[in-house]
């Protein structure tokens, strides 16, 4: 069954490093995500994008993410200065637009520590 | 405020026993209303998504219900086994373009034998 992937499973940083996180998502769907569940907190949205472009994003996502699809089948999250309430787990999700319900697709997460 | 609130915050049940989740929420315009399974360092997994129309859906032993005008929903589980524990998650889809999703914090489910 096809799946979305995300790597590293888990990526330690020192404060005021960048950082970025990878997803593979599922082939031929077109609808991408970026979420973050701080330790012990609910999943929290951080942005959408589609058709090679932000199509919405929360206050969580300031100037210091960006994202990216660089060559059709990646699809990276950039934060340029790390701060320690960074730290969180980074879920990556998938949805193919068509005839699939609206159902998002989640990677198994990236854990980000940042000491 | 577009909020996703779920109780109990955490339940333990005996295996092969049935239990309810509870979730209600204020997100509007409303599309849709999704319960998802999350296991420990795992990502959710989809179980059931329902529109504004559908009262009720079924997936296996899970059996989710909507009510749009009290804007409550509710996850029951039959039969439950020992790979049942889990958190489960009440999410929550707004009408517009890039249908961002609002999570409720879960139920944290503990089946034991």
């Amino acid at each position: 069954e096809p799946e979305v992937t995300q790597t590293p499973s888990h990526q330690v940083t020192q404060m005021g490093q960048e950082v970025i996180l990878r997803c593979v998502p599922i082939s031929n769907h077109l609808y991408f995500y970026w979420y973050r569940q701080i330790l012990g907190q609910k999943v929290e949205f951080l942005v959408s994008f589609y058709n090679n472009e932000i199509s919405e994003k929360s206050e969580i996502f300031d100037d210091q993410f960006s994202v990216e699809r660089p060559d059709g089948s990646n699809f990276t999250l950039k934060i340029r200065s790390t701060k320690l309430e960074d730290s969180a787990m980074y879920f990556c999700a998938s949805r193919a637009g068509t005839g699939d319900g609206n159902i998002q697709y989640f990677g198994a997460g990236t854990r980000l520590s940042v000491l | 405020k577009n909020q996703v609130e779920q109780s109990p915050q955490s339940l333990i049940i005996l295996e092969g026993k049935n239990c309810t989740l509870q979730c209600n929420y204020t997100v509007s315009p409303f599309s849709n209303l999704r319960w998802y399974k999350q296991d420990t360092g795992r990502g959710p997994v989809s179980l059931t998504i329902m529109t504004f129309s559908e009262n009720t859906k079924s997936n296996g032993r899970y059996t989710a219900t909507l009510d749009a005008d009290t804007k409550q929903s509710s996850l029951h589980i039959t039969a439950s086994q020992l790979s049942d524990s889990a958190s489960y998650i009440c999410v929550v889809s707004r009408a517009r373009a890039g249908t961002a999703l609002i999570f409720g914090k879960g139920t944290t489910l503990s089946v034991s034998s």
